[in-house]
């Protein structure tokens, strides 16, 4: 059974910053992609960031490239999110999920049961 | 890219067939046999059900099938059960290193 958990999500004013964690103990995470999905009410689904095995492939939405940042730990099977200048667009649940095929298939696998990021004054 | 489209809402009787569609472009689902179908109870994460259009991961079972036609991808629930009530998304590959996920299809078992 294939268990991924994020933490870090909570309510921030606009503007702050959050760091959010994902572990997968016994995923063999450190060969697969590795993506953050969020799902908000008002655009739905939405891949954010993924990361490759080895870092060499990073990619960014848009909407968010220049404020999040994704890395990885794969020695510790860890994968991170850090969120800066936060908007209130950025509210959502924030999964992280595992590539289903070892590489990088564009599949989303396997997910996490969400961290809530919320965006407020 | 914009998202793909599908319809609002979906339902069928107990043991009845459900369809719903999946309307991209030639640019995603037009271009691509990477088209994956997520299932998602209310409060929980997605669940992949299809990928590569008709393929099923370990422990889905066939009742889900999926197909795809020109720049319109399908998945069809047969045998519709209680627990089949949920939402789904469709998700097809859009070049440039990213996918793109369709609106979502409220299936509701009357």
């Amino acid at each position: 059974q294939v268990q991924l958990v994020e933490s870090g999500g909570g309510v921030v004013q606009p503007g702050g910053s959050l760091t959010l964690s994902c572990v997968g103990p016994g995923l063999a995470f450190s060969s697969y992609t590795m993506y953050w999905v969020r799902q908000s009410p008002g655009k739905g689904l939405e891949c954010v960031a993924y990361m490759s095995v080895n870092g060499n492939k990073k990619y960014y939405a848009d909407p968010v490239k220049g404020r999040f940042t994704i890395s990885r730990d794969n020695s510790k099977g860890i994968l991170f999110l850090q969120m800066m200048s936060l908007r209130a667009e950025d509210t959502a649940v924030y999964y992280c999920a595992r590539d289903l095929k070892v590489g990088y298939s564009h599949i989303y696998g396997y997910w996490g049961q969400g961290t809530v990021v919320t965006a407020s004054s | 890219q914009s998202a793909l489209t599908q319809p609002p809402s979906a339902s069928g009787s107990p043991g009845q067939s459900v369809t719903i569609s999946c309307t991209g472009t030639s640019a995603d689902i037009g271009g691509y046999t990477f088209v994956s179908w997520y299932q998602q109870h209310p409060g929980k994460a997605p669940k992949l059900i299809i990928y590569d259009v008709t393929e099923r991961p370990s422990g889905i079972p066939d009742r889900f099938s999926g197909s795809k036609s020109g720049n319109t991808a399908s998945l069809t629930v047969s045998g519709l059960q209680a627990e089949d009530e949920a939402d789904y998304y469709c998700n097809s590959y859009a070049g440039n290193n990213n996918t793109v996920f369709g609106t979502g299809t409220k299936v509701t078992v009357l």
